[in-house]
């Protein structure tokens, strides 16, 4: 059975940092593409960014919102995915979802999510 | 404001059908797959129907999708009042290079 088990929010000052955790398990995670997705609270889903599977290159994706300010990791011998956000802005506050994603963009696994909230 | 338009709701009675409609340009929806997804109150989002009109596992028949041109729809058949929930059609958007999602439907069976 697939799992994606995130960990690592909670309550941050703007400006201040905090790192995501996904541990995951049930299927070979080093040949999986990974995505993190948020959600602000009342709101639609919105993409974070992507990191492709080794084979596929191994390389990142980051929505405009985020670019430069959020990096995605992985650990493959961990099976585990890291988002590091810094400089966080109240805008950020979200619940953030680590999802598989297919090579045509369908996110087919996903965690139970994790909330992030950004207030002074 | 989002890079897909989706009808903020829409509702029909138990049994009927109804389609939700997903439209976006030839950046994204014209030329990349589309995917739907399903979302209850408090819990996280669920595939439903990937590359335009393949249903993912375990979902049943009365789920469909389709893509004409710049546009995407999904079609629920024999409608439940268990299928009341948050539909999100989600696609690549090549010009941009991110993915995209619409702005979500509640769907209301009445």
């Amino acid at each position: 059975e697939v799992q994606l088990v995130e960990s690592g929010g909670g309550l941050v000052k703007p400006g201040g940092s905090l790192r995501l955790s996904c541990a995951s398990s049930g299927f070979t995670f080093s040949d999986a593409w990974m995505s993190w997705v948020r959600q602000a609270p009342g709101k639609g889903l919105e993409w974070v960014g992507r990191f492709k599977s080794k084979a596929a290159g191994g390389t990142t994706d980051y929505a405009a919102p985020v670019k430069g300010r959020f990096t995605i990791s992985r650990d493959d011998s961990r099976n585990t995915l890291h988002l590091q956000m810094n400089s966080l802005k109240t805008d950020d506050t979200a619940v953030y979802y680590c999802t598989t994603v297919t090579w045509a963009s369908a996110f087919d696994y996903w965690g139970q999510g994790t909330l992030v909230t950004v207030s002074s | 404001q989002s890079v897909l338009t989706q009808p903020p709701s829409v509702s029909a009675a138990p049994g009927q059908k109804v389609t939700i409609s997903c439209s976006g340009s030839t950046s994204n929806i014209g030329n990349n797959y589309v995917s739907w997804y399903q979302q209850f109150p408090g819990t996280a989002p669920k595939l439903l129907i990937y590359d335009n009109n393949r249903r993912y596992s375990g979902i049943p028949d009365r789920f469909s999708g389709s893509k004409s041109g710049t546009s995407g729809t999904l079609g629920i058949t024999e409608l439940q009042t268990g299928d009341e929930a948050d539909y999100y059609c989600g696609t690549w958007d090549s010009s941009l290079s991110v993915v995209v999602f619409g702005g979500g439907t509640k769907l209301t069976v009445l």
